[in-house]
């Protein structure tokens, strides 16, 4: 079964102090891997699509990478504004290959 | 321009109503998706049309009934539903259903079943 695990649940950094989120999956077959980020009560805002390991993407203080077993999200000097959850989701070669599995989340707080 | 939009934003229905949400995308994506999202949960999917036809069903109660009347538009229709099925509804599009494309979101009905 197709498995997508993300820790921490929640993260609290101070601003400007870099941290990574992470993002380890299981899956048949990876087609594609991706980032979004939620603030409450809203939709998913897209972020990132990675293929295949060893694949990096960058966008403003974001950066996502990819290995054959996890993702990470690594967060440069991180400003209040980059508060919210976090969603990791994978698409899997099989089957259904159109479902997204997606992780838990993480609640990152960045404190001015 | 990535956007889906959605009405109405809320949504506060009896559980003997009938009520409808929308969903209407214009970046000329086939693929077209209904998510349900509880409180501090990740969404979970519903249905997929693909080419305005349903390709999955999501064991999901037939009180929630799907429509895609053309390719940008996607209806859920509400009825009979129970105090359980509170929570933010989304709808997402994507170029098409079997390949790597990324799904948009679009801002989501918070629906209130009394």
């Amino acid at each position: 079964e197709d498995q997508v695990t993300q820790s921490p649940e929640a993260l609290r950094l101070q601003e400007g102090e870099s941290s990574s989120l992470n993002c380890s999956y299981t899956v048949s077959g990876l087609r594609g891997l991706f980032w979004y980020r939620q603030d409450p009560g809203k939709g998913p805002e897209f972020l990132f699509t990675l293929y295949s390991a060893g694949e990096e993407k960058e966008k403003e203080r974001l950066k996502a990478t990819l290995t054959k077993k996890e993702s990470f999200l690594h967060i440069t000097a991180p400003k209040p504004e980059d508060s919210a959850t976090y969603l990791c989701a994978v698409q899997a070669v099989k089957g259904g290959s159109e479902k997204l599995v997606f992780g838990k989340g993480t609640k990152l707080t960045v404190n001015p | 321009d990535t956007e889906v939009t959605q009405t109405p934003k809320h949504l506060v229905m009896g559980m003997t109503n009938k009520k409808s949400l929308k969903c209407e995308q214009h970046m000329g994506h086939r693929a077209m998706y209904w998510y349900k999202q509880k409180a501090k949960k990740p969404p979970e999917l519903m249905f997929v049309y693909s080419y305005e036809k349903l390709s999955i069903n999501e064991s999901v109660p037939s009180r929630f009934s799907p429509e895609c009347p053309n390719s940008s538009l996607l209806n859920l229709h509400l009825h009979a539903l129970q105090p359980e099925d509170s929570a933010l509804y989304l709808c997402a599009s994507s170029h098409r259903r079997d390949s790597p494309y990324e799904q948009y979101f679009g801002p989501g009905t918070r629906l209130t079943v009394t």
